[in-house]
This record gives C-alpha cells, sequence and structure tokens, in this order.
C-alpha cells in the first residue's frame, strides 16, 4: 500500500541553523511528492513539488530513489518559516487524490 | 485572489445531530476535495468530484456521511447522526482537473465539535 511517513513530529532549531523535514514514501513507481506549508492562522498551501524541481523560500527537496526519500531542506532556518509541514503523494490507483504524512512541526526560535 | 471559501468555521453539535458544511471552490475548478483532518495526523481524502459526479468516497463513512456537488459548483458535506469520534477538521479543496500534478488549493477549514 502507498503511505508517506514523516518521523518527526516536532522539529525545533535555532534562526540561522539548517533545517532537514524527513519524509519516507512507499511506492512501486515512479513518484510525483510534494511539499504542503500551513503557517499559524492560514490555509494549507503549497510550497514546492519534485517535478518543479524549485526552490521555493529558499527550500529545496531531492527525491532519492534508492532510499525511498523526499526530505525538504533549508541551508538557514528563519523564524517565519516555524509551521506545519507535509509530505504528499499522489495515489496511484485513480484520479488526483494526495496521501498525506501526519506532518512535522518547524519551531524556529530566535 | 480567488480562495476556495468553508462555512462554518466552526461548529460545535451534540452527538445524533445532524451537521452539514458548505464548500465553494475556486470558480472553474471542475475537482473538489473533502478532506477530514483528525489532530495529529495528515489529511485524509473523504470524497472526490470531477464536476457533479463522485469519483472517490472510498473512505466516506455512507452509512452517516453523504456529500453533494449538484450543478459542479459548491458542494455540501453532512453528517447524520454525528458521533464523538468525528471531532476533526474538515477541510474542501478544489483544483483545475484531475491531473495529479495540479495543486490543489485548500479552504480554511470547518473546526467540527461533537460533544
Amino acid at each position: 500500500a502507498q503511505r508517506v511517513t514523516q518521523p518527526e513530529k516536532l522539529l525545533s532549531v535555532f534562526k540561522g541553523a539548517p533545517v532537514e523535514l524527513k519524509c519516507n514514501y512507499s511506492y512501486s513507481g515512479s513518484p510525483e511528492l510534494f511539499w504542503y506549508v500551513q503557517y499559524s492562522r492560514q490555509r494549507l498551501q503549497l510550497l514546492l513539488r519534485h517535478i518543479s524541481r524549485e526552490s521555493i523560500k529558499g527550500f529545496t527537496a531531492d527525491l532519492n530513489k534508492g532510499e525511498t526519500s523526499f526530505h525538504l531542506k533549508k541551508p538557514f532556518a528563519q523564524e517565519e518559516d516555524s509551521a506545519m509541514y507535509y509530505c504528499a503523494l499522489p495515489f496511484s490507483g485513480g484520479y488526483n487524490k494526495l496521501i498525506f504524512g501526519a506532518g512535522t512541526r518547524l519551531a524556529v526560535h530566535p | 485572489e480567488a480562495e476556495v471559501a468553508q462555512s462554518p468555521r466552526y461548529k460545535i453539535t451534540e452527538k445524533s445531530q445532524a451537521v452539514a458544511f458548505w464548500c465553494d471552490p475556486i470558480s472553474g475548478h471542475a475537482t473538489l476535495y473533502w478532506y477530514r483532518q483528525i489532530l495529529g495526523q495528515g489529511p485524509e481524502l473523504l470524497v472526490q468530484f470531477q464536476d457533479e459526479s463522485v469519483v472517490d468516497d472510498s473512505q466516506l463513512p455512507k452509512d452517516r456521511f453523504s456529500a453533494e456537488r449538484l450543478k459542479g459548483v459548491d458542494s455540501t458535506l453532512k453528517i447524520q447522526p454525528a458521533e464523538l469520534g468525528d471531532s476533526a477538521m474538515y477541510l474542501c479543496a478544489s483544483s483545475l482537473n484531475g491531473d495529479p500534478y495540479n495543486e490543489q488549493f485548500f479552504g480554511p477549514g470547518t473546526r467540527l465539535t461533537v460533544l
């Protein structure tokens, strides 16, 4: 079965420190993966997607098929990065259904 | 900027009562999703519409939950009767179509508390 695992419920770092939010997936094919983010009192929104190969707000994510991972990274955390981050995998059985991980709360301290 | 609208934002009800949530997707978006998010978990899809048709309701508890999108625009999710375990955030999202690479746009959610 397809599954997304985010092993850390909370990641706490200081401003300026590197950040790595872990995401592992189970999928037999070549997946398309997403990171969604929810800032305090805001709605869930797309941060970045694997297919775009882009860097958004300094964040990047590399797909590692060997390790079945799609970790989200940023070299220098900012306080405004504090939020809930969800990794998501499209379900292969049909339409655009996303399977979300449980989420990781990133807290960046001054 | 166009956004997905949901109402109410908060709903408190007693078990065995009926509740209904409303969602208005971004104009022109053919695909509409209802998710349930239990505290500490990620969103889980309950039902997905393509225009007015249900394309996935495999996780919808059909004995008590129903959803409709009669004119292929706004949608209503109903629970009758509500149970204590239904307490959660109910999120609505929309996307341009069913392409899995399309971004999903989320509403603010309805937080349901069942007493």
